[in-house]
């Protein structure tokens, strides 16, 4: 079937570092991407999307960046603070389907 | 605005009883999703309702699972009779408009022990 996956299951970095989390797609009828982060005990929110139409999408310290020649996408965080440290999915969506989510990349921040 | 609502957190209960969780999704929201999720299989859509009415329901693991959305304020999703491998985390979520692509916005999730 198809899935979304993770190039990593975990990331440490160091405050103020910026950090890159990866995830690679396998169906390239994927039209609409989204990032999600949770924090423990929560549930998932929202970050940020990007469409198919689009490469490159900013937000407040991130960046979403989308490869379709090679079904990759990734998210940059800015500055990493503590309050970053959470499981960040990457889910992905075609015509007629529902978002299917990746198992996610846990983000450590250290002080 | 109280966000969606679950309820209950947390719930442990023995193998072949019946559980009910609860949803109250975003009010003026008239998509409701169910999710599933375990460290083995991640974030599952389960079902979900679009205007009261189920839209897809292919992700339901089984007859054993049912989910019912009377009105637009309130869904369930039972499980009868439970069995240890239904021991996940199970998160409602709501979202405006038609479209999957409009922001859901999850509840705190409703974590699921069956012993």
């Amino acid at each position: 079937g198809e899935s979304v996956g993770l190039h990593l299951p975990t990331l440490s970095v160091q405050e103020g570092d910026n950090s890159i989390i990866n995830c690679a797609y396998s169906n390239s009828a994927s039209d609409y991407f989204i990032w999600y982060k949770q924090e423990s005990g929560k549930g998932p929110q929202f970050i940020i999307d990007i469409r198919s139409n689009m490469d490159k999408r900013q937000g407040q310290r991130v960046t979403v960046l989308l490869n379709k020649t090679v079904k990759h996408l990734s998210l940059q965080i800015a500055a990493t603070q503590p309050g970053d440290s959470a499981v960040y999915f990457c889910a992905e969506n075609w015509a007629g389907t529902a978002l299917i989510f990746g198992k996610g990349t846990t983000l450590s921040v250290s002080s | 605005d109280a966000g969606v609502i679950q309820s209950p957190r947390h719930e442990v209960t023995e193998m072949g009883q019946e559980v009910t969780l609860r949803c109250k999704p975003i009010s003026g929201h008239n998509s409701l999703f169910w999710y599933r999720q375990t460290m083995m299989r991640g974030l599952e859509l389960l079902i979900y309702f679009n205007n009261n009415v189920p839209i897809d329901d292919s992700g339901m693991p089984e007859d054993r699972f049912s989910a019912k959305m009377p009105n637009a304020s309130f869904s369930t999703l039972k499980i009868q009779p439970s069995e240890p491998r239904d021991s996940a985390v199970y998160f409602c979520a709501s979202s405006s408009g038609l479209a999957r692509k409009n922001e859901q916005f999850f509840g705190p999730g409703t974590r699921l022990t069956v012993l």
